[in-house]
């Protein structure tokens, strides 16, 4: 299985600075040159929401103050500025082989 | 417009079956490339998938459940399914289901619905 490991657990950043948020995957997510590695959204009491999906690309409706990225296995979620909107956990799925996984998690609030 | 809507029994004891629905619109199970997949939360914790299915039939499923799953569809009606033999309290969660985009990930989801196992 595709392990995802999250870091931080938890997150507190300042009303417009930015959030950087990790996910290291145990092997590659690429699948014919994209990294088939996805984020999502969930505030609290809400359904997940997809954010990012291969890699970098943005969800319908998202504002461009996300963003992802990668570097050698290292997957990147970018919120610059936050909004006080964003607090959430955010989970990044690898969608490149079964069983599909998440990682654990990472809680954003607010300083 | 696409939704999707979970339903099940709310309760159930150990040991019995765990039978969910998924009620959903705006597209069909029988279009090429469609799919639809279940995901669970236990309360306060992450999320673990499930199971796939897709237009064609093909499935796929989380083998650390042991055999215990089994999804299936019912075109006619856009409905899925998903059924957990022999459930334990550690099945507590909120069960999602979702659709299936390019590269297996979700862009429209249900609800939600809160299972309990409980005896």
């Amino acid at each position: 299985n595709i392990v995802l490991t999250q870091s931080p657990a938890s997150l507190a950043v300042i009303l417009g600075q930015k959030a950087t948020i990790s996910c290291t995957a145990s092997e590659s997510v690429n699948k014919f040159g994209i990294n088939l590695m996805h984020w999502y959204q969930q505030k609290p009491g809400q359904l997940p929401k997809i954010l990012i999906y291969n890699e970098f690309s943005r969800a319908p409706g998202i504002p461009a103050r996300f963003s992802g990225d990668e570097a050698e296995l290292n997957f990147t979620l970018t919120i610059e500025p936050v909004e006080a909107d964003d607090v959430a956990t955010y989970y990044c799925q690898q969608g490149l082989t079964f069983p599909l996984t998440f990682g654990s998690g990472t809680k954003l609030e607010i300083k | 417009q696409v939704t999707l809507k979970e339903s099940g029994p709310g309760i159930l004891q150990p040991s019995q079956t765990l039978s969910l629905t998924c009620t959903f619109s705006g597209f069909s199970l029988s279009t090429y490339g469609m799919g639809v997949g279940w995901i669970r939360q236990p309360s306060g914790k992450g999320l673990e998938w499930l199971a796939n299915i897709w237009w064609d039939d093909d499935k796929y499923y989380n083998p650390s459940l042991k055999n215990r799953l089994t999804i299936s569809k019912d075109t006619s009606n856009n409905q899925a399914f998903l059924k957990i033999t022999n459930v334990d309290t550690a099945d507590t969660a909120t069960y999602y289901c979702a659709r299936i985009e390019g590269d297996n990930n979700y862009g429209y989801w249900g609800q939600g619905v809160m299972v309990t196992v409980s005896s």
